[in-house]
């Protein structure tokens, strides 16, 4: 079975600084999808950025990117000059093929004034 | 708005009592996701659809849990003989149904049982 693991289940950074979130998945598929979703104290899941398995390009959003390492079944994500509007809880997840979205535990993000 | 909307956005009730939620998908999408998210966890799975079809269900869900979706429009989760350990946030999400789509959420319904 699949499954996405966050071990990282608060952190906080400086506003304006850098941080990374972890993320670790298992898989034996070879097509599939990885995500970080938001979900701020609204509730809604937002998208963040999301990356297909079968591309070696990193995925970029603005000031959001990944670190996607296939071999090692890692996904982190980096958002850089970190602002207050970023503090939620983030939740790295998986998808084979249109199958359902498995989420991991996520990982609650602090900004620091 | 065009979005996933869910309703109510709160429910209180007492426990054995049964409760209902709706929710309406984006309309142009085909498949629609429940998930179950509790506090200071990721959503769980419960059950999806591709119109009208009930495609799969999550070990998960007890028999005290039931989803619609009818005419392969709006869903309706119900449980039945609540319990206290059904509190949770209850979440839907609708896609077209194509392979690595993102999930379009809703706000959730949450749910307590006193």
């Amino acid at each position: 079975a699949q499954t996405v693991t966050q071990s990282q289940p608060e952190m906080s950074v400086q506003e304006a600084e850098t941080v990374t979130l972890s993320c670790t998945y298992d898989t034996s598929e070879s097509d599939y999808y990885l995500f970080w979703y938001k979900q701020p104290p609204s509730r809604q899941m937002i998208l963040v950025i999301r990356q297909e398995a079968y591309k070696q390009q990193n995925a970029t959003e603005n000031r959001f990117s990944v670190n996607f390492q296939k071999a090692a079944k890692s996904f982190s994500l980096k958002i850089s000059d970190s602002q207050l509007g970023d503090a939620a809880m983030y939740f790295c997840a998986y998808r084979h093929g249109d199958d359902k979205i498995i989420f991991g535990k996520g990982t609650r993000l602090h900004i620091l004034p | 708005d065009t979005g996933v909307s869910q309703d109510p956005r709160h429910k209180i009730t007492k426990r054995g009592q049964n409760v209902t939620f709706r929710c309406d998908p984006i309309s142009e999408h085909n498949r629609l996701y429940w998930y179950r998210q509790t506090l200071g966890q990721g959503p769980e799975f419960l059950t999806y659809f591709q119109n009208e079809a009930q495609l799969e269900k999550s070990r998960l869900l007890s028999d005290r849990f039931s989803a619609e979706r009818p005419k392969g429009s709006f869903s309706t989760l119900e449980i039945q003989r609540t319990e206290q350990g059904d509190s949770a946030m209850y979440l839907c999400a609708s896609s077209f149904g194509r392979r690595g789509e993102k999930l379009f959420f809703g706000s959730g319904t949450q749910l307590s049982v006193l």
